[in-house]
């Protein structure tokens, strides 16, 4: 199994919601990534969970809150977004150190009304 | 900070022909990554590249680790009409630290 899974592939929320997009892998990678994409640009950095524990915040907004259940499960909760927070959001896994490089899910595509 | 650059920001390549894209850096990297990414995908790896001057295949797909640990290259051969997508590398300055993205190159395939 070399797959990163996240549910939902579509999600539509208003600026008042609260939401979780939810990422899972059964690699046995110990670090989990989440990025945000906007279109035609390259993914960027949100998180990093190693070991699960939180070892990076890019300086994500607070409504922006991940969450690292287990070693296999990653969650990113959501609430008062706004519409420009609207992007096609990356889960990833590997193993911490080289040799295992990032495997991507294939993303949920959030649109914040 | 650290950046990649990727240029051109598109190409345009008949069926059959083959393409050779670069990667460079201001900075070395240890590591060098080539992804691709499909409309509504997330990317994947095409190949991941660690030592100067390593030259590693995939298929129809060659990728090169530059000598001075600043640039890389992807050369796709035969090109047809799947390889279209946006390609990005990616690179690693040292074990656990984040990966920089290139801006990535569009690819576009004429049958």
């Amino acid at each position: 199994d070399t797959e990163v899974t996240q549910t939902p592939k579509h999600l539509v929320m208003g600026m008042t919601n609260k939401k979780s997009l939810k990422c899972e892998q059964h690699m046995g990678h110990r670090a989990m990534y989440w990025y945000k994409q906007k279109a035609k640009k390259p993914p960027e950095l949100m998180f990093v969970y190693s070991y699960e524990k939180l070892s990076i915040n890019e300086s994500v907004p607070s409504r922006f809150s991940p969450e690292c259940p287990n070693s296999s499960l990653l969650n990113l909760h959501l609430h008062a977004l706004q519409p420009e927070d609207s992007a096609l959001y990356l889960c990833a896994s590997s193993q911490p150190g080289r040799g295992t490089e990032a495997f991507f899910g294939q993303g949920t595509r959030l649109t914040v009304v | 900070g650290q950046q990649l650059n990727q240029s051109p920001q598109s190409m345009f390549i008949q069926e059959g022909e083959d393409v050779s894209m670069n990667c460079t850096s201001s900075s070395i990297f240890n590591t060098w990554l080539w992804y691709k990414q499909e409309p509504g995908e997330g990317p994947v790896l095409l190949i991941a590249l660690y030592k100067a001057g390593e030259l590693t295949s995939n298929g129809r797909l060659t990728a090169q680790f530059g000598i001075t640990r600043k640039d890389s290259f992807l050369n796709i051969s035969a090109s047809i009409p799947s390889d279209v997508g946006i390609y990005f590398c990616a690179g690693r300055s040292q074990a656990n630290s984040k990966l920089t993205f290139g801006k990535g190159i569009t690819l576009s395939v004429r049958p």
